[in-house]
Parts: structure tokens; sequence; C-alpha cells
């Protein structure tokens, strides 16, 4: 049970590039989410999926792009990466039962030039 | 919508010492309660969560109570070690299917031998 696996840990794009960011999980959980985490603003929310073939906009998702491939894959596109891009981007997926928690991915370091 | 308020880091303590992080929130209902925790590196663990008024989250020697009356949800810990130096996030559920997590900005806890 490996849990929510994210590729690829760093990336480095130029401004205008695009990327993929893989997220899977193997918890066979419905909902999943993406977040973007910078410096002394926490983490928020740009993207969420709460079933295979729904996906939903979240607080900040502008220039980004996902799909939910199935219930485990749930993938997040930069179709053409800006500087403003530059963050650490998280997968999470949730179990569908109180409290909710939800269980995160190591993460994707990238870094737009 | 739902909110939360989390003291400003970093927070600096000597081995041993006695740890208190604030944590406020504003939520509609009755939500869960969550402390995540980020060591360097990694991606957000879940370290104590509570669902209800009055519940009591623990781990690791860490502690959360859910006050109601004063809409807190402060994070202690009798006596921290080294290991425990991280960044912890306070966080807020709207629950349901679609369940969404609220994060504070995150106090990066730093303890010295």
């Amino acid at each position: 049970n490996a849990g929510v696996t994210q590729t690829p840990k760093f990336q480095v794009l130029k401004t205008g590039q695009s990327m993929t960011l893989q997220c899977a999980q193997d918890m066979n959980h419905n909902s999943m989410y993406w977040y973007r985490q910078d410096p002394g603003m926490g983490l928020r929310l740009i993207y969420y999926s709460a079933s295979e073939g729904t996906t939903d906009k979240g607080e900040v998702p502008n220039g980004y792009n996902v799909s939910r491939l199935n219930k485990r894959e749930f993938s997040l596109r930069l179709e053409s990466a800006a500087p403003s891009q530059t963050s650490v981007y998280f997968c999470a997926s949730i179990r569908l039962a109180v409290p909710y928690e939800q269980y995160f991915g190591p993460g994707t370091r990238l870094t737009v030039t | 919508g739902n909110s939360v308020t989390q003291m400003e880091g970093p927070v600096t303590l000597s081995e041993e010492a006695f740890l208190t992080i604030n944590c406020t929130y504003t939520a509609t209902g009755y939500p869960s309660l969550f402390w995540y925790v980020q060591y360097p590196g990694e991606g957000l663990q879940l370290l104590l969560k509570a669902t209800k008024a009055d519940d009591k989250g623990s781990n690791k020697g860490f502690e959360a109570t859910y006050r109601k009356e004063t809409t807190s949800f402060h994070l202690e810990k009798g006596s921290v070690q080294v290991s425990d130096s991280a960044v912890y996030f306070c966080a807020v559920s709207n629950g349901g299917a679609t369940n969404k997590l609220i994060f504070g900005t995150g106090t990066l806890l730093a303890v010295q031998p």
C-alpha cells in the first residue's frame, strides 16, 4: 500500500513550456485534490475531483487544467508555465468517512525560470 | 466560508520545553479539525484530529482540544524534542463528499538541543 504517489519529485521549466504532474492513490478513495504551497500562504486548493469523471475549481485554478483519468489517477497540467507557478505541488486523496482526513503525496517541487 | 488563523512563527524552543501553537477557526456547522505536520522535504502528515466539541485529539505526545465556545484548536506538547522540528498546519474541513480542507499558513517550530 503506497498511499499517494507523485511524479516527478523535482522539475525545472522555462517560461512557456508545458508539463503534467502525475498523482495516483491506491486506497480506493473517491475524492482527490491538488494544492500548491507557497511560503507564508499555507496550502491553497487548485482543483479537486469528487469522483471519477468530475472535476471542480478550487481557490487558485488559473493557469492549470486537470484530468481524472480513473479512480486512481488525477493529473495536473500546466499548459504554458509562468514564473508565478514556481511552487511545491501536493496531491491528496480523502477517506470518505468522518473525520474526512486527507492523505498527502510527497510533493513536486517546480521551478519556472 | 471557513477560515483558519494560526500563530505566526518561527517558534524556537529548547529541548524539553512546553509547546503551544494557537489556532482559531471560523466555520459554519460542525466541522472536523486537524493538525498536520510537515517535516523538511516531505509532504503533510496527519498529526491529530477532532470531530466534535470537547473532543481531544492526541498523538506522539501532542494534544489539541476542540473548543467550540472559543472556536479554537490549540496544539500543545509538554516536552518537545529536536525531532519535533517541523512546520505545523491547522486545518478545518467542510465535510461531505467534496470535503475541502482550509489550512492555516503554518507555524515553523525549531527545537534546539
